[in-house]
């Protein structure tokens, strides 16, 4: 079955770099795009931005410069990296898979990863 | 503040049917198709409905979605307590090239 598993909580402190890895298993790696989503404390769904099967990344206004996606094909993994971090950085990163095949043609998110919390404290 | 509004909550007693609206500009609801997740307390979302109202597998047809013009609308028929949750509409921006979701909706079991 498909599966997305994300890295342990991270806990950082201001103007440090987190890495966050989604392994995926259960399809093909290389057939799907990964969008990256930001839920803040008690806040909603915030799009981060994706990356294509080939590497391609696209962010979400208000995420370019500082974060980073990435993929390691041999590995089935993706990974979001946050550089400079700041107290408004902490929130749960998920990552999810984005499906058109699922959704009769258009875009969607159909499989999600269980969260990553990154916390940004001194 | 989300460019797609949804009221914050919604309630209902078991077995009734509940309604939340997600609504936004022209741009971001009239072209485009709307999903919806849900996403049950400390946990991940779940994709709920695509395409306005097509449900996945798996997804009971006590949910079901509307659009008209620039407002969609998801339903919960029979209300159960393990609908307790948070609900999100979702679309892509075309003008912001981006994916935007509503606020969210809670909704609460009486």
């Amino acid at each position: 079955q498909v599966q997305l598993v994300q890295s342990e909580s991270e806990l950082k402190k201001p103007g440090a770099s987190v890495r966050v890895s989604c392994k995926a298993s259960g399809y093909t790696f290389t057939h799907y795009a990964i969008n990256w989503v930001r839920q803040a404390p008690g806040q909603g769904l915030e799009w981060v931005g994706w990356i294509n099967a080939n590497g391609h990344p696209t962010y979400a206004q208000g995420f370019t410069g500082r974060f980073v996606f990435s993929l390691d094909t041999s590995l089935y993994t993706a990974y979001l990296q946050i550089n400079s971090l700041k107290a408004e950085d902490t929130a749960i990163y998920f990552c999810a898979r984005d499906s058109p095949q699922s959704c009769g043609g258009t875009s969607c998110f159909d499989y999600w990863g269980q969260g990553t919390l990154v916390t940004v404290s001194s | 503040q989300s460019v797609l509004t949804q009221p914050p909550s919604a309630s209902g007693t078991p077995g009734q049917r509940v309604t939340i609206s997600c609504s936004g500009s022209s741009s971001k609801i009239a072209s485009y198709n709307v999903k919806w997740y849900q996403q049950l307390p400390g946990t991940a979302p779940k994709l709920l409905m695509y395409s306005n109202d097509q449900r996945p597998s798996g997804v009971p047809d006590r949910f079901s979605g509307s659009k008209s013009g620039t407002s969609a609308s998801l339903a919960i028929s029979g209300l159960q307590s393990e609908d307790e949750a948070d609900y999100y509409c979702a679309a892509w921006d075309a003008g912001l090239n981006d994916w935007v979701f509503g606020g969210g909706t809670k909704v609460t079991v009486l």
